[in-house]
């Protein structure tokens, strides 16, 4: 069955501090993951997604296939990064039918 | 552009009643979404309208339906209520193209069924 999980419901780091946000998916096809994010009293809206291989604030997110992980990370965090962060699972095939993960929050303190 | 917009964006039901959500996606999006968002089970897909026809389905009871107008406009219908669908409910709306879209969100509206 798909599946996505976020382990941490809430993530505290201090500013400047490296950030790694963990998802793990179960999926039976090729998958196709991203991260959403909800900043305060924002809409929810697409952080990055694996195709693109981009870095997006300074955040990156590697698909690795074998562990069926798709962490995000990024080196130094700012208190601007603090939101809830979604993982996200599509597939081929699948369209726009996505399966989310319950999502962390993210706390970074000044 | 203007963003998707969701009506309205509170409701206050009661058990056993039906309910109607509407959604306009961004202009020239094709495809709407719609999501179940409750604190014990996350976001929770619903279903997908594309070109006026349901393209995708989640595991959600007959009692959720939905359509899709001409014009993209998509709503979502709910009827005999129960306790547990009070929940928030986000529509997305996206291009359509092959494969998964950059889904992009309405502000919701949120259910209280009482």
């Amino acid at each position: 069955a798909q599946r996505v999980t976020q382990p941490e419901k809430l993530l505290s780091v201090f500013k400047g501090a490296p950030v790694e946000l963990k998802c793990n998916y179960s999926y039976s096809g090729s998958p196709e993951l991203f991260w959403y994010v909800q900043y305060s009293r924002q809409r929810l809206q697409l952080l990055l997604r694996h195709i693109s291989r981009e870095s997006i604030k300074g955040f990156t997110a590697d698909l690795n296939k074998g562990e069926t992980s798709f962490h995000l990370k990024k080196p130094f965090a700012q208190e601007e990064d603090s939101a809830m962060y979604y993982c996200a699972l599509s597939g081929l095939g699948n369209f726009n039918k996505f399966y989310f993960g319950s999502g962390t929050k993210l706390n970074v303190k000044p | 552009k203007a963003g998707v917009t969701q009506t309205p964006r509170y409701l206050i039901k009661t058990r056993g009643q039906q309910v109607t959500l509407s959604c306009s996606p961004i202009s020239g999006h094709r495809s709407v979404s719609w999501y179940q968002q409750t604190p014990g089970q996350g976001l929770q897909f619903l279903f997908e309208y594309f070109s006026e026809t349901q393209r995708n389905k989640g595991n959600f009871p007959g009692r959720f339906s939905g359509r899709q107008f001409s014009n993209s406009r998509s709503e979502m219908n709910v009827s005999t209520l129960e306790l547990g669908d009070s929940a928030l409910y986000l529509c997305a709306s996206s291009l359509g193209g092959p494969g998964a879209d950059t889904q992009y969100f309405g502000p919701g509206t949120r259910l209280t069924v009482l």
